[in-house]
């Protein structure tokens, strides 16, 4: 059982905005603002798309944003493409019993 | 570029230790601020967090597995190497290694990572 929960898996259609969920406890994801989100192609390693909640690394497209709201952290991505489609994984730095960070179960992205 | 590379063996056995190395290039630990986390993915694809060396060789552990787990650094040879004591099968995963932004807020996410390296743990 991953410490965050996202759900399994999501769809949409391309062209289309879908949203992906990450929720925690205010040891972590409600407690700062160190949310971190990475995606994951298959047999690849992970590719961070957002940082610090809602920041972009250089080079990742405005197509995806980042959001949170107490002990829920959000990702959006619009515009959906094919090749977004993707296991899509949150992250939260926690300090609940010492430094160290916590990740989501992941969640699968499907482009119909 | 800035890239990491996992190096180790593929499958090891219950009980014996494994030993991973990091090696990096386009990027040093010397600098301040440098962070580089060990990370593993089972294979039903949830990852773990496992352990963080930084610049000044302050280490941080999972909290479940600190007692089986050792990170360290060799500046000179640009490598952080990390030790897992008493392997088990359900040990068996991917393990990366991750560099960590260095963002205005800390290093709190990680923007490089290795190809991954798959290790199987069985006798």
């Amino acid at each position: 059982q991953s410490a965050l929960t996202q759900p399994a898996s999501v769809s949409g259609s391309p062209g289309q905005s879908i949203t992906i969920s990450c929720t925690g406890t205010s040891s972590d994801v409600g407690g700062h603002n160190y949310v971190s989100w990475y995606q994951q192609h298959p047999g690849k390693a992970p590719k961070l798309m957002v940082y610090d909640v809602s920041n972009r690394p250089s080079g990742i497209s405005h197509r995806f944003s980042g959001s949170k709201s107490g002990n829920t952290a959000s990702l959006t991505i619009s515009g959906l493409q094919a090749e977004d489609e993707a296991d899509y994984f949150c992250s939260s730095y926690t300090r609940s019993n010492s430094l160290g960070w916590v990740f989501g179960g992941g969640t699968k992205l499907t482009v119909l | 570029q800035v890239t990491l590379r996992e190096s180790g063996p593929a499958l090891v056995k219950p009980t014996q230790t494994l030993t991973l190395t990091c090696t990096f290039s386009g990027i040093s630990l010397s600098p301040s601020g440098m962070c580089v986390s060990w990370i593993r993915q089972s294979p039903g694809k949830a990852l773990e967090w496992l352990a963080l060396v930084d610049w000044s060789d302050d280490k941080y552990y999972s909290t479940s597995l600190k007692t089986r787990l050792t990170i360290s650094k060799d500046t000179s040879k640009n490598q952080v190497v990390l030790k897992m004591t008493n392997m088990d099968p359900a040990d068996t995963a991917t393990y990366y290694c991750a560099r960590h932004l260095a963002a205005a807020s800390g290093y709190y996410s990680m923007d490089v990572w290795g190809q991954g390296i798959t290790v199987t743990v069985s006798s």
